[in-house]
């Protein structure tokens, strides 16, 4: 079964407007991390953020921000401001007792001026 | 100077070849892992080791073998290559149960 579900193949956003990339999960395990990735053209994964499962804050990193609701087993990764150079692919990924990384399939974002 | 140092960083065989992609990391993490991604962008765990130790080994042709001499090392070697092999593969480390840090990947053709 499918622990991480990205929804949105690719979406489209312009330059200085914030875009939500969505995330839903699923675990029986209580204590479990949730991570953000960004993949660009180059091929590199790029760590963006965390929240973990206990976590009473939703994280941000700079222009990330992750909005976390733990009811609905979603976590969604918000850019504000976007900017040309966030174009890329993003993957959301779940660390639970599996002791590796799940990867949602992700979506592809591309920044229009 | 790199933290997860991946290479060759692109590899172009024959089918039937053995190849391998090394894989060195420099955090003094303890749990080091192989990753396969697809031509559609999917990524999937193969093998994980802890101090040298296979943890993980996810159903993976046993074409496929890792090899990991000591905790900051971890290799990949694959048999008879095949056309299906064809994929990015990424190297990872990470202190266990925490984020990781990926190798730049190793783009592998088989022609």
């Amino acid at each position: 079964a499918q622990k991480i579900t990205q929804t949105q193949p690719g979406m489209f956003v312009q330059e200085k407007e914030a875009v939500t990339l969505d995330c839903t999960y699923d675990t029986s395990d209580p204590s479990y991390g949730l991570f953000w990735y960004k993949q660009p053209s180059s091929g590199e994964m790029i760590f963006l953020i965390y929240q973990g499962s206990y976590d009473q804050q939703n994280a941000t990193e700079g222009r990330y921000s992750l909005n976390f609701q733990k009811a609905r087993k979603s976590a969604n990764l918000v850019i504000s401001a976007s900017q040309l150079g966030d174009s890329a692919m993003y993957f959301c990924a779940m660390l639970d007792s599996g002791y590796a990384l799940n990867f949602g399939k992700g979506t592809s974002l591309l920044v229009t001026p | 100077d790199t933290a997860v140092s991946q290479t060759p960083k692109y590899l172009v065989t024959q089918m039937g070849n053995d190849k391998s992609i090394k894989c060195e990391q420099n955090l003094g993490h303890d749990t080091m892992y192989w990753y396969k991604q697809d031509s559609k962008k999917f990524l999937k765990i193969m093998f994980s080791y802890n101090n040298k130790e296979l943890i993980i080994n996810e159903t993976v042709p046993n074409r496929f073998s890792p090899k990991s001499p000591d905790k900051a090392h971890l290799n990949l070697h694959i048999n008879s290559l095949e056309l299906g092999d064809s994929a990015v593969y990424f190297c990872a480390s990470s202190p266990t149960g925490y984020g990781y840090t990926f190798g730049s990947g190793t783009r592998l053709t088989v022609v």
